[in-house]
């Protein structure tokens, strides 16, 4: 069973609508948690970083929130625009110390696709 | 500014053939990473680097082979292909441990017949 669950494994949204994306896991203990879009045919690109205890991160039409208790964040995105047709991945980041690789654990992501 | 950028793009390979993937960063990041992206997964570690001359063993590391000869290099080594490599291979880079934000390169798109 992946740690990290994101739902729904697919989404269809018209244009100018706002939508929200679930990623729920079960890592623990975690350092922080990342939201990241990837574009077809591209790597992902950072969105939102957020630490276990913040609640909430924004970035322009992108909010994603976290709840620790739990283990739930979303990412909201509104006013959706056709650039916005991408998967978003939720990524959780375990707590490492320096000179390690921090194990970061990938959801499968969401693929939206934003139609007019 | 290129960031983090790979060759080739996409490559086709006969099972047994070998063949090396270049990963290049210009940002001066210690850390460097090789991950493989499959259909209905997430992206799993390879390999990874925390500096010039050192590389260490991620989730999924058999088949194959890295090296950090220079800090801004990183190169994955497939010494004999098989079909269940077939992949996208995306190199990202940070200034540190993971507690700091990655860059990820475009990746290569592998296909092993």
């Amino acid at each position: 069973k992946n740690q990290v669950e994101q739902s729904p494994q697919s989404l269809i949204i018209l244009e100018g609508k706002n939508c929200t994306l679930q990623c729920n896991y079960t890592v623990s203990p975690f350092s922080n948690l990342r939201w990241y879009k990837q574009d077809t045919g591209r790597g992902p690109v950072s969105l939102t970083i957020m630490t276990f205890s913040e609640n909430t991160k924004s970035n322009g039409r992108y909010t994603a929130t976290l709840d620790a208790d739990t283990k739930q964040s979303s990412l909201h995105i509104t006013a959706s625009q056709l650039s916005d047709s991408a998967s978003y991945i939720c990524v959780v980041i375990l707590n490492r110390y320096t000179g390690t690789a921090s194990k970061l654990t990938f959801g499968t992501g969401t693929r939206l696709q934003v139609t007019l | 500014n290129a960031g983090v950028t790979q060759t080739p793009k996409f490559r086709v390979l006969k099972t047994g053939q070998s063949m090396t993937l270049l990963c290049a960063q210009d940002m001066n990041h210690e850390y460097m990473y090789w991950y493989r992206q499959d259909p209905g997964m997430g992206l799993r570690l390879i390999h990874y680097s925390v500096g010039e001359g050192t590389t260490a063993k991620g989730e999924v590391p058999d088949g194959y082979n890295v090296s950090r000869l220079k800090k801004q290099n990183f190169l994955l080594g497939l010494e004999s292909a098989a079909p269940s490599q077939t992949s996208v291979y995306f190199c990202a880079s940070s200034y540190s441990n993971g507690l700091t934000e990655a860059f990820f390169g475009q990746g290569t798109r592998l296909t092993v017949v």
